[in-house]
């Protein structure tokens, strides 16, 4: 079946504008997960779903993150004002009912803000 | 300190050789683990999950736990070229129900 697809699978902006990410998780997948990878580095966790909800949103960066999901499926991370620190690629990954499930990751989408 | 600690490399390893990574972490009572592949602008694939102690075989690969010393370590046995990769040790976080990431190891097997 299909996996997790994302997109943009590349994005460029300017800094201060605001930019929107999307995640479509593997179909019957309750869980939903979006890290943060740097160049050269491991995978920062930004926010975790189980359907609609997000139980823990300590793991964005600042107040300029945020992200929902909705209908159980599809999610979007919003970074506002971007800066030019928030350049990385932007994985999200998707699991059967969460806890200790494997994790499936999308393609990635890589973020270049100027 | 780091919640889960890997060398970063590069490890480098001629091919047919075992290529051993090793991967510390600081929550004791973690209970899930995996190994992760990931090639230089992909995204990661799972290779094996361990959650008991011992070894845990699965083709060329081997996971090897050890709780008592927070430890998981992952051989690869008769290296390849196309073994080449950064090699991820993931922890699941019962509490936050997050994986947490090591930095990961950078293979390389050489011809």
């Amino acid at each position: 079946g299909a996996g997790v697809s994302q997109s943009p699978s590349n994005k460029v902006t300017e800094k201060g504008k605001d930019v929107e990410l999307r995640c479509d998780p593997i179909s019957g997948h309750t869980a939903l997960y979006w890290y943060r990878q740097s160049l050269g580095q491991g995978l920062e966790f930004l926010i975790y779903f189980q359907g609609n909800s997000a139980p823990d949103k300590s793991g964005l960066p600042s107040d300029r993150f945020s992200a929902e999901r909705t209908g159980g499926s599809v999610s979007t991370l919003t970074i506002q004002r971007t800066q030019q620190e928030d350049s990385a690629v932007y994985l999200c990954a998707s699991s059967l009912s969460g806890t200790a499930d494997t994790q499936y990751f999308g393609p990635g989408t890589r973020l270049t803000v100027l | 300190q780091k919640e889960v600690e890997q060398n970063s490399g590069p490890l480098s390893v001629p091919e047919g050789a075992i290529a051993s990574l090793n991967c510390t972490y600081s929550d004791r009572v973690s209970q899930s683990f995996f190994w992760y592949r990931q090639y230089s602008g992909k995204s990661p694939e799972l290779i094996m999950s361990i959650y008991s102690n011992g070894d845990k075989e699965d083709g060329r690969f081997t996971a090897q736990l050890n709780k008592a010393s927070q430890y998981v370590s992952l051989l690869i046995r008769d290296s390849q070229p196309s073994d080449s990769a950064t090699y991820l040790c993931a922890v699941y976080n019962n509490a936050g129900n997050m994986l947490t990431f090591g930095g990961g190891t950078r293979l390389m097997v050489k011809p």
